[in-house]
């Protein structure tokens, strides 16, 4: 089936140590997203790519970087995790901009910082 | 600051009953959309509602967009104890690729 891949699902990483999050899509949507979300809080919109283009949220710091080698993945890097950073973090994709459309999301990573 | 917020934050009802969320935003949309979350997982898109509709059905599920007063609601009908979830609602004010969610609701249905 056509679907989000998030791995792992469970992370834990020490305060500092730069971790890696991954995700792939089987659906060869042209746009991927990172959300980082809090226990009980909405999604918050780290940063996006609309094929290749890079759209960081203003309000995104600088800690928290994203790749997209190509279409089917995109990895979500934090160069020095603090404890604040441990959240749920969830990638999603769309078709692209102009349908307005609905996203699709992986099961998400949960990230515990030590 | 924040494109939707949700009321209630939590609703418990009996199952078999009917629940109603709502959703308000604050600037234009083109459209509005709602997903569900299970505990500890990604969300899932139930519905997507354009701003020139005023109702749309989905199985159990009904949607309403007001877009005088700025909201939405979304009613379950006949609840089962799988509708247990948070319920977001979602806005792409901007017109651009990127939803705004709300602060979610919190529904339990007790069996």
């Amino acid at each position: 089936d056509a679907m989000v891949i998030q791995n792992p699902r469970y992370q834990v990483t020490q305060f500092g140590k730069p971790v890696t999050l991954s995700c792939s899509q089987t659906l060869n949507h042209n746009v991927m997203y990172w959300y980082q979300q809090k226990s009980s809080q909405a999604p918050k919109l780290l940063f996006h790519y609309y094929d290749k283009d890079f759209n960081n949220e203003a309000d995104t710091p600088d800690n928290f970087q994203s790749r997209r080698p190509n279409t089917s993945f995109c990895f979500l890097d934090i160069r020095s995790p603090g404890l604040g950073d441990a959240a749920m973090y969830l990638c999603a994709t769309s078709r692209d901009s102009g349908s307005w459309g609905e996203q699709y999301f992986g099961p998400g990573t949960r990230l515990t910082v030590t | 600051s924040q494109q939707g917020e949700e009321d209630p934050q939590a609703l418990s009802i009996q199952e078999g009953e009917n629940a109603t969320m709502n959703c308000s935003y604050k600037t234009s949309i083109n459209n509005l959309q709602w997903y569900r979350q299970n505990s500890g997982r990604g969300l899932v898109h139930l519905i997507l509602i354009r701003s020139n509709e005023r109702e749309k059905h989905s199985g159990r599920l009904r949607v309403t967009l007001d877009t005088s007063k700025k909201s939405s609601s979304l009613l379950i009908t006949a609840s089962r104890a799988a509708d247990t979830a948070s319920y977001f609602c979602a806005t792409d004010a901007g017109g651009n690729e990127k939803l705004t969610f709300g602060t979610g609701t919190r529904l339990t249905i007790i069996p």
